[in-house]
């Protein structure tokens, strides 16, 4: 079936510093979303990538759909402590998983 | 701005016992989504709803897990018995489709804790 791996799990890095997580699909996909859930709180939507190859922006968030869609990456440059959180992929074939996640945290 | 709202917030119970959970999604949103968080992990699809209709059950453990959206607007999850594995984080979503994308907006949640 539909495997939807994440990572890494977790990440610190110093305000400033640049973050990646990467979200890998064992198969082909219609369309990927990306949400952020911050601690205590729920996930909130962020984008939806659908074509291959796809670039999107968001300020300092960068997302990229793959190739071949079995792959995307969240890329945040210049962190800031308000970029706490966990980062989901959410992968649609014809079935909605999440992946489990990248935390991040912020050293100031 | 409109909001998914679920209730109750928090609920704890003994194994054995029934809950029910209760999501009033958006209004105007047509598609509505329950799932389970575990802690540390990522929200788990159990229910997916198009108006009234059960778009994909597949994950929900029919066994003692029943979910409904009567007339196609707020809905209804319920576990019957609880058993200690069932602790967690119950999510509502509701979305909508525009220009080929759809946006899913979370509710708070219910943490269900089964004693």
């Amino acid at each position: 079936g539909q495997q939807v791996m994440q990572i890494p799990q977790y990440q610190h890095v110093q305000e400033g510093e640049d973050f990646t997580t990467y979200c890998n699909s064992s198969t082909t996909l219609s369309n990927i979303q990306w949400y952020k859930q911050r601690p205590g709180g729920h996930p909130v939507f962020l984008i939806q990538l659908v074509k291959s190859g796809e670039v999107k922006k968001q300020k300092r968030l960068t997302f990229q759909f793959g190739e071949a869609k079995k792959n995307s990456s969240l890329h945040i440059t210049a962190t800031q402590t308000t970029d706490v959180g966990t980062y989901f992929c959410a992968a649609r074939d014809d079935k909605i998983i999440f992946g489990k996640g990248t935390r991040l945290h912020i050293l100031p | 701005e409109a909001e998914v709202a679920q209730s109750p917030r928090y609920k704890i119970t003994e194994k054995s016992q029934a809950v029910a959970f209760w999501c009033d999604p958006i209004s105007g949103h047509a598609t509505l989504y329950w799932y389970r968080q575990i802690l540390g992990q990522g929200p788990e699809l159990l229910v997916q709803f198009q108006d009234e209709s059960v778009v994909d059950d597949s994950q929900l453990p029919k066994d003692r897990f029943s979910a409904e959206r009567l007339k196609g607007v707020d809905s209804t999850l319920k576990i019957q018995p609880a058993e200690l594995g069932d602790s967690a984080m119950y999510l509502c979503a509701s979305s909508l489709w525009s220009g080929g994308q759809e946006t899913q907006y979370f509710g708070p949640g219910t943490r269900l804790l089964v004693l």
